[in-house]
């Protein structure tokens, strides 16, 4: 497996604009999480889904963020309008059970690092 | 919440032991404890993972006490391309089950 898979890997976008990440977990896991990192505040849980249904998304900071997973091998992080302030590197990891069961790791793609202008 | 603290950061030299110890002072009684590893411009990456007592693989060695609200990292002999953050994470927070991210402890080995 290629592990997991965010593209882009970096964009660069107007403040005002809509931006879409992009997320392929491995196959065969039921568990997909969106992180955000910037050097203020590290890593962040934005969302999380299990089984393609959202479970907690708490994290999402405000109504310019949603998730979607339309299927078990993709999921998309949309933020519109974009801000500068959202600038930062978003992470997409998923698992193949529950986080904090045994033998249980989360897998990180290589990151989009976003820039709003 | 289970928050965890660590330090801010440390140096070490190359060829030494590296100790990174992690207080989770209310870590619950189902909760394993899990250390990732994040290089620059990369993803965090899984290290190790215990329940109690000593665990041991490849890479590092994980020691927790009997009362759990701590725990250690160790890394034998660490090389220049161990430099990064290590991350002990909480997992639990009230109803559901999440990876929780500190601040990590940034690891700086010089030559």
């Amino acid at each position: 497996d290629a592990g997991v898979i965010q593209s882009p890997r970096h964009e660069v976008t107007e403040m005002g604009q809509e931006v879409t990440l992009r997320c392929k977990p491995i196959s065969g896991h039921d568990y997909l999480f969106w992180y955000r990192q910037t050097m203020m505040r590290g890593l962040e849980l934005l969302i999380y889904f299990n089984n393609n249904v959202p479970i907690d998304d708490s994290g999402m900071p405000e109504d310019r963020f949603s998730a979607k997973m339309p299927n078990a091998s993709f999921s998309t992080l949309k933020i519109q309008p974009s801000e500068p302030r959202d600038s930062a590197v978003y992470f997409c990891a998923s698992s193949l059970s529950p986080p904090g069961t045994p033998n249980t790791e989360a897998f990180f793609g290589q990151g989009t690092r976003l820039t709003v202008v | 919440l289970a928050k965890t603290t660590q330090p801010i950061s440390m140096d070490s030299y190359e060829g030494q032991e590296v100790n990174i110890t992690c207080s989770h002072n209310n870590i619950a009684t189902n909760d394993y404890i899990t250390w990732y590893q994040q290089f620059p411009s990369q993803g965090p990456r899984f290290i190790i993972q215990g329940y109690k007592t000593k665990v041991t693989n490849e890479v590092a060695s994980l020691f927790i006490p009997a009362d759990r609200k701590s725990s250690t990292l160790s890394l034998p002999r660490v090389s220049l391309s161990d430099t990064a953050v290590y991350y002990c994470l909480g997992t639990r927070t009230s109803g559901t089950y999440k990876y929780i991210f500190g601040t990590g402890t940034r690891l700086k080995v010089l030559a």
